[in-house]
């Protein structure tokens, strides 16, 4: 079974710095998929950022970009130029690919505080 | 505009009172399914659907049903819900992933009490 691991359970990054979010997973399979989601104080979530695991190339979204590491197993979310509106908890989720069912596998979530 | 929406939003019930969640989703998705999310454990799948008339337990079925008849809908049913039942619960859609592009789209969540 899979398994996501985020190991910091709080985080505060001051407005306009730079802040990384760790994200770990463990899987068998070959063929994956990573997403980081945003869950703001309305409870919505949010899909922030994704990576295809047969891609080497680094995703990106506007301010936010993430550290693919397959070999180490890593896949962490770097913030740039933080917002206040980027408050929020944010999971780290892994998704296998096949043609059965594709649960999305939950780390346990970083809060991320952005202080003015 | 797409969307996934679920009913209701907030709910306070009493042990052993049956109640349903419904979920809609307007994107045509063959694929859906129900996760809770409890403090401290991110959110784990509690029953899937790959389509009309075919679903699955999760991770975490028990004390649960759900059924699917329509191609949008996808109701969670808890028929004697107990307090260990208090969680935050999202549906989600998507197609399947061999498809290009499998992102799960989430309802609004319903915050679920019971006590």
């Amino acid at each position: 079974a899979q398994t996501v691991t985020q190991s910091q359970p709080e985080m505060s990054v001051q407005e306009a710095e730079t802040v990384t979010l760790s994200c770990t997973y463990d899987t068998s399979e070959s063929n994956y998929y990573l997403f980081w989601y945003k869950q703001p104080p309305s409870r919505q979530m949010i899909l922030v950022i994704r990576q295809e695991a047969y891609k080497q190339q680094n995703a990106t979204e506007n301010r936010f970009s993430v550290n693919f590491q397959k070999a180490a197993k890593s896949f962490s979310l770097k913030i740039s130029d933080s917002q206040l509106g980027d408050t929020a908890m944010y999971f780290c989720a892994f998704m296998k690919h096949n043609w059965g069912n594709t649960p999305l596998v939950f780390g346990k979530g970083t809060r991320l505080s952005v202080i003015a | 505009e797409a969307q996934v929406t679920q009913n209701p939003r907030y709910l306070i019930t009493v042990t052993g009172k049956k109640l349903t969640v419904t979920c809609s989703q307007n994107m045509n998705h063959e694929y859906m399914s129900w996760y809770r999310q409890d403090p401290g454990l991110g959110l784990r799948q509690i029953y899937y659907s790959m389509n009309v008339e075919v679903t699955d337990k999760g991770d975490v079925p028990e004390g649960y049903k759900v059924s699917r008849k329509e191609k949008r809908n996808f109701p969670l049913i808890l028929e004697s819900p107990s307090p260990n039942q208090t969680s935050l619960y999202f549906c989600a859609s998507s197609s399947p992933a061999g498809r290009t592009n499998n992102e799960q789209f989430f309802g609004p969540g319903t915050r679920l009490t019971v006590l």
